[in-house]
């Protein structure tokens, strides 16, 4: 069966730690992998990953993926209280293009 | 442009009633998608509609049926409501099946149905 796991679920850090994200994923058809930010209600886009060892950057977020060991970590530099949120990994499958979530983590950034 | 739309926002519901959501996709997609978050978990995949033709269901009840529209809206239907199937209701469009990357998924802001 299909699978992606998160960790760790939840976290609580303050204003200017450096927090690091893990999805492992077990998915037979693997095209790409998402990561998505969700405030309230619609994930929101950060980033698509396709190749191995090329890191997206964009701001204070970065992200990298490492289809050997079947996973990619979301790294958040310098976090500010407006990062707290859940974030989300999602593996595409290749032959239906559907998303296949993991659990989330919480974030909360203390000031 | 106006983003994926969801509508309502929010719906309470007794026990056995049927619910219909509804999802108007980004101008120019043709394929809409739609996930049910319960709380505390990451979204879980339903249904895939792509011009109007049903490509991909994910093993919940007959109770939840969905359709797409010549204009590629789309509705999901749920009858005889569980305590359950309180979630939020997400839904996704893309311009094909299977597109990836920045505008290959954008989510609506959901539909948040409690079942009393």
């Amino acid at each position: 069966e299909d699978k992606v796991v998160q960790s760790p679920l939840s976290l609580v850090v303050h204003e200017g730690d450096t927090v690091t994200l893990n999805c492992s994923y077990e998915v037979t058809n693997f095209r790409s992998l998402l990561w998505y930010k969700q405030e309230k209600k619609a994930p929101t886009f950060l980033f698509m990953l396709t190749s191995s060892g090329i890191e997206k950057k964009s701001g204070r977020l970065s992200s990298i993926l490492d289809k050997k060991e079947l996973f990619s970590i979301l790294n958040i530099t310098a976090t500010q209280t407006g990062d707290s949120a859940i974030y989300l990994c999602a593996v595409v499958t290749s032959n239906t293009g559907k998303l296949i979530f993991g659990q989330g983590t919480t974030l909360q950034v203390k000031p | 442009d106006a983003g994926v739309t969801q509508s309502p926002t929010h719906l309470i519901k007794t026990r056995g009633q049927q619910v219909t959501l509804r999802c108007s996709p980004i101008s120019g997609h043709k394929s809409v998608s739609w996930y049910q978050q319960v709380l505390g978990q990451g979204p879980q995949f339903i249904f895939q509609y792509y011009e109007k033709e049903e490509r991909g269901r994910e093993n919940f009840p007959d109770r939840f049926s969905a359709r797409q529209f010549p204009n590629y809206s789309s509705e999901l239907n749920v009858n005889a409501l569980l305590l359950g199937d309180s979630a939020l209701y997400l839904c996704a469009s893309s311009r094909e099946v299977g597109t990836t990357g920045r505008e290959g998924y954008t989510f609506g802001s959901g539909t948040r149905l409690t079942v009393v």
